[in-house]
């Protein structure tokens, strides 16, 4: 299993934008998927989309298209994923997850980054 | 798109009881793709249960996965202090992603 270590937590007015930071360790990064999800306050888990083993494909929940970027440096087994557009229902834990491929579950998450959208 | 329904909402129980958490999905889903998870207030999830029925490594053989089709279970067959706690299932839709249920929350009676 992975060790995913999130970068901090983050404050950001509205229209802005914010990137985030998911680095692996035990197994490098290039072996799994990684995820990334959100738990905003009140509600259930919500998944965001992929980024697969090789970091060449991407796939994005419909509802953040356009709005979501995820990309991974191989040199440092860093993941990143930046929302833009920012607004007060993007406040949220984002957490990235590792996923072995086509396991189609979670199996190392990050610690979780809260990002507060406010003016 | 497939919806999870998790029942109860709340469940409250007293450590050494038998607890049982139901997932039911819209549309059938395969066991292959059906995970339960748990999540303690500030902490990320942890992995339960993969494929509807196989224990995660290191989870204790209380907790055990059943069901198929539409209507899965968590069981926690001896709950323990540290099971308070709340519990989502998810699954894996194929185009449209994944999903999870809205959750249960585990608690102290």
């Amino acid at each position: 299993q992975l060790h995913l270590v999130q970068s901090g937590a983050e404050v950001s007015k509205p229209g802005a934008s914010v990137k985030i930071s998911c680095k692996a360790s035990g197994y490098t990064s290039t072996t799994y998927n990684i995820h990334w999800l959100r738990l905003a306050p009140g509600q259930g888990l919500e998944w965001m989309g992929i980024i697969n083993d090789s970091g060449t494909g991407t796939k994005y929940q419909q509802k953040f298209q356009g709005r979501v970027t995820m990309t991974r440096d191989t040199s440092t087994n860093s993941d990143y994923m930046e929302l833009i557009a920012l607004r007060s229902e993007d406040t949220a834990v984002y957490y990235c997850a590792s996923e072995p491929p086509e396991k189609y579950y979670f199996d190392s998450w990050g610690q979780g980054t809260l990002v507060t959208v406010s003016s | 798109e497939i919806v999870l329904t998790q029942s109860p909402g709340t469940l409250s129980l007293s450590p050494g009881e038998r607890a049982t958490l139901s997932c039911r999905a819209s549309q059938t889903v395969s066991s292959t793709y059906l995970a339960w998870y748990q999540q303690k207030v500030g902490q990320a999830p942890r992995l339960l249960i993969y494929g509807a029925s196989s224990r995660a490594t290191g989870i204790p053989d209380r907790f055990s996965g059943s069901g198929s089709g539409t209507d899965f279970s968590l069981t926690i067959s001896r709950l323990e202090p540290e099971d308070f706690a709340m519990y989502y299932c998810q699954q894996y839709a194929g185009s449209q992603g994944y999903t999870f249920g809205q959750g249960t929350k585990l608690e102290f009676k």
